[in-house]
């Protein structure tokens, strides 16, 4: 049981060029939430999925697209990447035990993009 | 809007002290509330969860406590020790929304 995975650890961009952030869980969990973080800032959600097959947007969506290909995965797309996207980005997934909501984090990626 | 506020940003405290870190947030319909450690350059830790039913959660040294109609949950760390030096951050979920809002966190460092 991995919990949350999220690959790359690393990555530098240039300015303009795309890629794209993979996160997995293995808890069987429904929810699945990318949010970044940046000095004094916070956590901020980008978007979340509450079930496979649906997203919807958070609080700092622009710039960025997200999959979720099945109920393990959950991606983020940067397709024109720009200085501003220079952050932390966390996976999460949520799980639910009757009825208890408790959040699950990835590792980070720290994205730097010049 | 629904916005969740942790203050003091920072707080320094001498080892074996008793602390307090406030957690305030607006639209008191809330589902449940989660307190977080996270260390630098790491990932967060979930500490405890409160649903809105309840009034308190207690994990070994941790206590967090939820008072809904006032919009305030505490985490209160008995006898602090060196390596409970972290930025610790709330969550909130309100309810009918999956949607989950962070504080900015509060940086703890514990003075040996």
């Amino acid at each position: 049981n991995a919990g949350v995975t999220q690959t790359p650890k690393f990555q530098v961009l240039k300015t303009g060029q795309s890629m794209t952030l993979q996160c997995a869980q293995d808890m069987n969990h429904n929810s699945m939430y990318w949010y970044r973080q940046d000095p004094g800032m916070g956590l901020r959600l980008i978007y979340y999925s509450a079930s496979e097959g649906t997203t919807d947007k958070g609080e700092v969506p622009n710039g960025y697209n997200v999959s979720r290909l099945n109920k393990r995965e959950f991606s983020l797309r940067l397709e024109s990447a720009a200085p501003s996207q220079t952050s932390v980005y966390f996976c999460a997934s949520r799980a639910n035990r009757g009825y208890v909501y408790e959040q699950y984090f990835g590792p980070g990626t720290r994205l730097t993009v010049t | 809007k629904q916005e969740v506020t942790q203050i003091p940003a920072a707080l320094s405290v001498p080892e074996g002290e008793n602390l307090v870190l406030n957690c305030s947030f607006t639209d008191s319909a809330i589902y449940n509330l989660q307190w977080f450690r996270q260390d630098p350059g790491k990932g967060l830790t979930s500490l405890l969860l409160i649903q809105s039913s309840q009034r308190e959660q207690t994990s070994g040294r941790l206590n967090a406590s939820l008072d809904k109609s006032s919009g305030r949950s505490t985490l209160y760390i008995a006898a602090s020790q060196p390596g409970d030096s972290a930025t610790y951050l709330c969550a909130v979920r309100w309810n009918r929304d999956d949607k989950i809002i962070f504080g900015k966190g509060t940086r703890l460092h514990i003075l040996p």
